[in-house]
């Protein structure tokens, strides 16, 4: 079964409000990457952390690799409609770069 | 720029047909996923190519699932004798892997498969 837990299950905030969510594994993993996915697609990359403690940004995205390997954030900033969608983390580690997916975090801007 | 591409976007049958499903790589890409997704939940992996060679298998993939890469391009996804329990999005991803740097996988919209 899987093996990272996200949180917040579901958002429900306002446009322009900032928005940030976590995902978090009992296990260690050197490859943490978060995806967007929108009802009917496939995911899309957003942002890809390969270093524990780095901090990389993608425009108003933002996520850290937590220094323990353990964790990741991401974190969205002055929301826009478009955002809207399910986001989830995924880690692979070299040598067996299968991917594992969170549960994923549901964000939905209120009118 | 033409990404991962998968045929058919949905697919409808009864149980106990068989189906098959083909997903177009990244040109470039040598490596190639199957995973499975179901509602609410995130993708699973099923299995994966490295070139043509089938690495690795997941226990989700049953007797009834085959998959094949064998040109070492586009891979089928056969599905036989379908169960209501197959019913979900099946995707297709492909990275490059070089000197053990592997660039991270790119997904493709997926196949939604519903068995009635």
């Amino acid at each position: 079964g899987q093996q990272l837990n996200q949180s917040p299950q579901s958002m429900f905030i306002q446009e322009g409000e900032d928005v940030s969510m976590n995902c978090t594994s009992s296990s260690i993993f050197n490859t943490w990457l978060w995806y967007k996915q929108d009802p009917g697609e496939g995911p899309v990359l957003l942002i890809a952390l390969y270093k524990a403690g780095e901090l990389t940004s993608n425009g108003r995205l933002t996520a850290q690799f937590g220094i323990t390997r353990k964790d990741s954030f991401l974190n969205i900033s002055a929301s826009i409609p478009s955002d809207v969608g399910i986001y989830f983390c995924a880690v692979s580690n070299f040598g067996n770069e299968k991917l594992t997916f969170g549960t994923g975090t549901r964000l939905t801007i209120i009118p | 720029d033409t990404g991962v591409s998968q045929d058919p976007r949905h697919k409808i049958t009864k149980r106990g047909q068989n189906v098959t499903f083909r997903c177009d790589p990244i040109s470039e890409h040598n490596r190639l996923y199957w995973y499975r997704q179901t509602l609410g939940q995130g993708p699973e992996f099923l299995t994966y190519f490295q070139n043509e060679a089938q690495l690795e298998k997941s226990r989700l993939l049953s007797d009834r699932f085959s998959a094949e890469r064998p040109k070492g391009s586009f891979s089928t996804l056969e599905i036989q004798r379908t169960e209501q329990g197959d019913s979900a999005m099946y995707l297709c991803a492909s990275s490059w892997l070089a000197g053990g740097y592997q660039e991270t996988q790119y997904f493709g919209p997926g196949t939604r498969l519903l068995v009635l």
